[in-house]
């Protein structure tokens, strides 16, 4: 168990929908990323943010948006979701920020299924 | 941009030995190395920052070779539990957020 705790699991959604995924960081770790891994695909790097503010954007759709709230946990909201979507998504968190930021620390992820 | 993983897959025979390269277009401070079951989440190995020594954990070692901006990945007399992909991740600054990940390069040992 790393610590982090992501919901839900797993969720079941049709196109054109929206859905949250939430995100809740080892105790003391400011640093909250997000990943996105397709079907035997590596880790993409969606979007990170360190005690409430944003840090790095990686290629992240206009259709996702992220926010880090003041209990630093985070919430991934998609919309206008396409059957590309579909994937494991990650959350990650760590105590810094930045290359020199040590280990990350994942979350079991929650697998989002399009249909 | 995404580093560059070889081998893309191996299969070792336990026992044996094995080597995974990561290289990058960009110069880089750290580079990272996770291992990731079937089904399960990426679990961190180590980091190499730059300037720094060579890791080790037991019998996975790296290297990370600032020049070249490559590391490699030894793992020494494979055993079962290797079997995952493994994944390096490499951030560019000291204070930039953005670790990248390579695509990952399979690893299977057998008996």
């Amino acid at each position: 168990d790393s610590g982090v705790t992501q919901t839900p699991k797993h969720l079941i959604t049709a196109t054109g929908q929206r859905v949250t995924l939430r995100c809740s960081p080892r105790s003391g770790d400011l640093s909250v990323y997000w990943y996105q891994q397709s079907l035997d695909q590596g880790l993409q790097f969606l979007i990170q943010y360190y005690n409430g503010e944003e840090r790095a954007k990686g290629n992240i759709l206009e259709r996702f948006s992220a926010q880090q709230f003041p209990d630093l946990h985070s919430e991934l909201n998609l919309s206008s979701l396409e059957l590309g979507d579909s994937a494991l998504y990650f959350c990650a968190s760590s105590v810094l920020a930045g290359g020199q930021g040590g280990e990350l620390f994942f979350g079991e992820g929650s697998r989002l299924t399009v249909l | 941009q995404q580093p560059v993983q070889s081998p893309q897959a191996v299969i070792l025979r336990e026992g044996e030995d094995a080597v995974i390269n990561c290289s990058s277009s960009k110069a880089l401070y750290s580079v990272h190395w996770y291992r990731q079951k079937h089904g399960e989440a990426p679990v961190f190995l180590m980091i190499l920052l730059k300037g720094g020594e060579q890791k080790g954990h037991e019998k996975i070692s790296a290297s990370f070779n600032e020049k070249k901006q490559q590391s490699s990945l030894y793992l020494t007399a494979s055993q079962l539990s290797y079997s995952g992909t493994y994944f390096c991740g490499t951030a560019s600054t000291g204070t930039a957020s953005k670790l990248t990940f390579g695509t990952g390069t399979r690893l299977q040992v057998t008996l």
